[in-house]
Order: structure tokens, then sequence, then C-alpha cells
């Protein structure tokens, strides 16, 4: 089944700790997305990448970073400079930045 | 700045209540408006995709419009499984996608 694979599905981390998360697709995609997902909030975009060994930032970049050396896999890492890092994360991918986007069932980290 | 305001934020309705949400937009140029399900600790589900005034999509009991200034997601009859939040996004020329707070929707037997 084509599909966007998150893991994992919940997640813990110590402050000061860089964490990172997982986004796998096998839909063919050349645009992959992670947003960030606040309870009374909708989805606020963290990176983007419109295609292999390019990403821009989203409206709330600070605090994370990502990679994209491969079409199918678009990680994550939340790292320690990211002061209010609890969130749902939630990775997404489409055929191009002017189509749907398909998303994966998110990642639940929590700070403690 | 672009912005989308979803109405109402949460609604009631009784199984078989027929009723419609509201997605209305400020955006320099729609380039498409997308509507999603998004059941509790679940990515969102991909339901709609609208690109110019007057368009109409229908799935199931799901019927969404778009107007120049707004989308609306009308439920037909719906069921308890058509409890969710339900997230509209609009499409910008400049390829930007801003997402709406969404509605919960409940449906109660």
């Amino acid at each position: 089944d084509g599909g966007i694979t998150q893991s994992p599905k919940y997640l813990f981390r110590k402050e000061g700790q860089n964490v990172t998360l997982s986004c796998e697709q096998n839909l063919n995609h050349d645009a992959m997305y992670w947003y960030r997902q606040d309870p009374g909030q909708g989805l606020r975009l963290i990176y983007y990448s419109q295609i292999v060994n390019d990403f821009q930032k989203g409206d709330i970049a600070e605090g994370y970073s990502v990679s994209r050396e491969k079409k199918e896999s678009f990680p994550l890492t939340v790292t320690s400079a990211q002061k209010n890092p609890t969130a749902f994360y939630l990775c997404a991918s489409s055929i191009d930045l002017a189509a749907e986007a398909f998303f994966g069932q998110g990642t639940r980290l929590t700070v403690v | 700045e672009d912005q989308v305001t979803q109405s109402p934020e949460a609604l009631r309705l009784q199984e078989g209540e027929s009723s419609s949400l509201n997605c209305s937009y400020t955006v320099s140029g729609l380039r498409g408006l997308f509507w999603y399900r998004q059941d509790p600790g679940k990515g969102p589900e991909f339901l709609f995709t609208l690109y110019s005034a007057g368009e109409e999509k229908e799935k199931e009991r799901l019927k969404a419009t778009l107007t120049k200034k707004e989308s609306f997601l009308h439920i037909t009859a719906p069921k308890p499984e058509d409890s969710a939040t339900y997230l509209c996004a609009v499409l910008s020329y400049g390829n930007k996608l801003v997402f709406g707070a969404g509605t919960i929707l409940r449906v109660k037997s």
C-alpha cells in the first residue's frame, strides 16, 4: 500500500536533548512537508522540500532542522533551541507544491 | 496576509440533522482550497480540492462548495461516524498553504 509512515508514534524527550522524527513516503511524491499542530490552532508549517537536496523554511522553523537526501525520506530534528517542542508533528507529501497533500499519522512529542 | 477562518469552532448535531461548516478566506490569489477530515490522534485525511468559484464536489454525505470569499462543507443526514474535526486550507499562487483551526463536529445517535 502506498502511503506516508511516521515514526515513532509517541516520543518523550528530556529538556536539552535533540530528537529526530522519521518520515518516509512511497508515493513517489516530489514535495514533502513538516507541520506542527497545537490544540485550538491550525497546522503551522515548519519546513518544506520541493525536491531532493532542497528545502525551505516555513513559518516556524526556529529550533528545527531537516534534510532531504532521498526522495522518500524527510526527517525532522527538534533541537534543544526549540523552546516549546511539546506538540503533535505531522509529515505530508504531494506530487508538487500546488497539489493536495497527504498526511502521515503523526508523532506526538512530549518534553519531560 | 493570507488568512483562513473556520466556523463554528464546534458543532453538535443529532443523527440525520443536516448542517454546514464554513471556511472564509482572504488570500492573494486563490490557487486551490482543500478540505480534510481529522480523527483524534490521527493525521488529516484528504477529502476535496476546489479550484474556482462555483465548483462543487461530493463524497457520500459530504458536499463542498466554493465562492470567491468562502467555502462550505455541507453534511447531509450525518451519522455518528462523521464525527471528526474538519480542516480547511487555502493555497495561494505563492504556493503558500494556510490552514484554518478547524471545526469539531459531534454527531449523536
